[in-house]
């Protein structure tokens, strides 16, 4: 299985910051890499797609970028709806389909 | 818009099966252009990949999970199904059904249902 490992797993932060969070793959993953936002008692919702392209709908303030091992998802200018948990999910291989674990974003 | 939405019981004794069944609306299960999955979610914790499905039967299992579960779809009801044997506490979970965009390296899951809460206890 390819492993997915998301840092930081807890990140404090204030309306307007500028956050990043990344996701590491144990094998190059090419950019077929998603994320998602998930809100408490919701289902997640795609973000971000072949690691840096926008799902329709999405605010422009989020953004990914990376290929291989290496990905970042970056939210420019937090806003209040933002503070919400936060998974990458590798498609390069099938055999699993993977996720990170997890990033918690809290208002600092 | 698609949207999806799962049902089935909420309680499942151990060792029986999980049956949960994910209706589709405003679009067609029988649309060659996605394929339909299965991810879940225990309580707390993160997110796992259960497998996917094409309508004409052809499916993808978690190979950790492959042993005991089983996809199907009705397109007649416009819903596809997710059957899991002999289930354990450890599945206990909340499961979602979403639409897979392929069955290739480029798979990403969107929409999704709103999760249902299954929980296995005698």
């Amino acid at each position: 299985d390819i492993q997915m490992t998301q840092s930081p797993s807890f990140l404090s932060a204030s309306v307007g910051d500028r956050v990043t969070i990344t996701c590491r793959a144990s094998q190059s993953i090419a950019i077929y890499l998603n994320w998602y936002q998930q809100k408490p008692g919701k289902a997640p919702k795609l973000l971000i797609y072949d690691a840096s392209s926008l799902q329709s709908g999405v605010p422009s303030r989020f953004s990914g970028s990376g290929s291989g091992t290496d990905f970042t998802l970056t939210i420019s200018s937090l806003q209040p709806e933002d503070f919400a948990t936060y998974y990458c999910q590798q498609s390069y291989s099938t055999l699993p389909i993977t996720f990170g674990q997890g990033t918690r974003l809290e208002i600092k | 818009q698609v949207q999806l939405q799962e049902s089935g019981p909420g309680l499942v004794k151990p060792s029986e099966t999980l049956s949960l069944t994910c209706t589709v609306s405003g679009g067609s299960v029988s649309s060659g252009r996605y394929y339909w999955s299965w991810i879940r979610q225990p309580p707390g914790k993160g997110l796992e990949w259960i497998g996917y499905m094409y309508y004409i039967g052809s499916t993808n299992y978690n190979p950790s999970l492959e042993s005991r579960v089983t996809m199907s779809v009705d397109p007649s009801k416009n819903h596809f199904s997710l059957k899991l044997t002999s289930v354990t506490s450890a599945d206990t979970a909340v499961y979602y059904c979403a639409r897979s965009t392929s069955g290739n390296s480029r798979t990403w899951f969107d929409p999704w249902g709103q999760g249902t809460l299954v929980t296995v206890s005698s």
